[in-house]
């Protein structure tokens, strides 16, 4: 079953808008994970934040986890057309080895130029 | 380096016959996991492997799947007989986990077709 939700499911900006996709999930979790999806391809790390901390960055990047509110936010700054891709939160319960993750069902982010 | 290594890319078979996905994980790493991807259940884990071993395979939906690790450099999913719902982009991917959280790294996946 699906433990993360994304919200929105699509959202369409203009180039240079920043994009903020928000993650609920629903079981205590160890770390939180964001990955992107470019059309027919594969998926791609973008982000790890552990359960113990509250916001960490990455080039234009920047991941909140609040585990009060079962609830993490993705916001992607400047936006480019190259953004264009489906992201994924994905949650893991232990962090002390091997644990495949359970992934929401994605937010469809559309970059207009 | 080369990457997740999937085989075949694209699949189409007809109902009741025997399919067989082949994985390659990075070299070096030692989890391997399978997840099948479908627009109305998203991304749903299958699988997965530590050191050979496999773990949880509590998310392989039916008997007529199973999932095999013979060595650190491959695996294979197999599904027999196949069926129509069995149309799927399926997934492997690997990691190195040492004790601490880890990401995954995933191969293009195999888009199989089930007529």
């Amino acid at each position: 079953s699906q433990q993360g939700e994304e919200d929105p499911q699509a959202l369409s900006i203009q180039e240079g808008e920043n994009a903020t996709m928000n993650c609920s999930y629903k079981t205590s979790i160890n770390n939180l994970q964001w990955y992107r999806q470019n059309s027919g391809r594969g998926l791609v790390h973008l982000i790890l934040i552990r359960s113990n901390e509250r916001e960490k960055h990455s080039g234009r990047l920047r991941v909140t986890l609040d585990t009060s509110k079962k609830s993490s936010s993705l916001l992607i700054t400047a936006s480019r057309a190259a953004d264009t891709a489906s992201y994924f939160c994905a949650t893991a319960f232990t962090g002390g080895g091997a644990d495949g993750l359970t992934f929401g069902k994605g937010t469809h982010l559309i970059i207009q130029p | 380096d080369a990457g997740v290594i999937q085989s075949p890319r694209h699949e189409v078979t007809e109902m009741g016959q025997e399919v067989t996905l082949r994985c390659k994980p990075i070299s070096g790493h030692n989890s391997l996991f399978w997840y099948r991807q479908t627009m109305m259940r998203g991304l749903e884990l299958l699988i997965y492997f530590n050191n050979n071993v496999p773990i949880d395979d509590s998310g392989m939906p039916e008997d007529r799947f199973s999932a095999k690790m013979p060595n650190a450099s491959f695996s294979t999913l197999k599904i027999q007989p196949s069926e129509p719902r069995d149309s799927a982009v399926y997934f492997c991917a690997s990691s190195f986990s040492a004790g601490r959280a880890y990401e995954q790294y995933f191969g293009p996946g195999t888009r199989l077709t089930v007529t």
